[in-house]
């Protein structure tokens, strides 16, 4: 499969837990995404990588929230001390320097109980 | 700051009927994108328009940019049940981020 890859699906963590999210990209693509899309909503931005630069991160992402991308490859997203607000589908996303378009992952589902 | 709103936000519709979703921002953008996002399933996507004028078609679906206007229309002709589905536009803010709109849930009724 030589699409967008998401790690775990689905997640269920008690309030306070750290959890972390893992997004493989298409292969030769050197831009990477997250998005965060809570129930009824369009997708939100929340950070993006060139390579392994972090260019951008929304005003979204507190500071419990870190995302890397080691070496330009696969990147994680780690949310600490989770709260309920947190609960959301997490997309990833990776595209190509100069290509318009965007691809998604499955997403993971987080669920703060 | 960019803002894109879609309406409807909910359709249903007959099978074999035609109708639009329109996509309408906030500020310049010069690229407008079309998803599709099935329920729990991630986004498919379906249309990029680069300039304008731009106009796509994939089967049933149409898709077209007014940059002037700062308006993009999603027509569906002759509906079938397939096509529900949530189907979001997407604005080009700068070099690299998108923003949605809020989605438009379309229902297909046999």
């Amino acid at each position: 499969d030589t699409g967008v890859s998401q790690n775990p699906r689905h997640k269920i963590t008690k309030r306070g837990q750290n959890v972390t999210f893992r997004c493989d990209p298409i292969s030769e693509h050197n831009r990477l995404y997250w998005y965060r899309q809570t129930l009824g909503q369009g997708p939100e931005f929340l950070t993006y990588f060139q390579n392994e630069a972090q260019l951008e991160k929304s005003r979204l992402l507190s500071d419990r929230f870190s995302a890397e991308r080691p070496k330009g490859s696969f990147s994680t997203l780690e949310i600490q001390r989770t709260e309920q607000g947190d609960s959301a589908m997490y997309l990833c996303a990776s595209s190509l320097v100069n290509r318009a378009e965007a691809f998604f992952g499955q997403g993971t589902r987080l669920t703060v109980v | 700051e960019l803002k894109v709103e879609q309406n409807p936000l909910f359709l249903s519709m007959q099978e074999g009927k035609n109708y639009t979703i329109y996509c309408n921002y906030s500020t310049t953008s010069d690229r407008l994108y079309w998803y599709r996002q099935d329920p729990g399933k991630s986004l498919e996507s379906l249309f990029v328009l680069l300039s304008n004028g731009a106009v796509k078609q994939e089967g049933r679906l149409m898709a077209s940019l007014d940059t002037k206007a700062r308006l993009s229309t999603l027509h569906i002709t002759a509906a079938v049940h397939d096509l529900s589905a949530t189907y979001f536009c997407a604005v080009a803010s700068g070099t690299y981020k998108y923003i949605f709109g809020t989605g438009t849930r379309l229902k297909v009724l046999a």
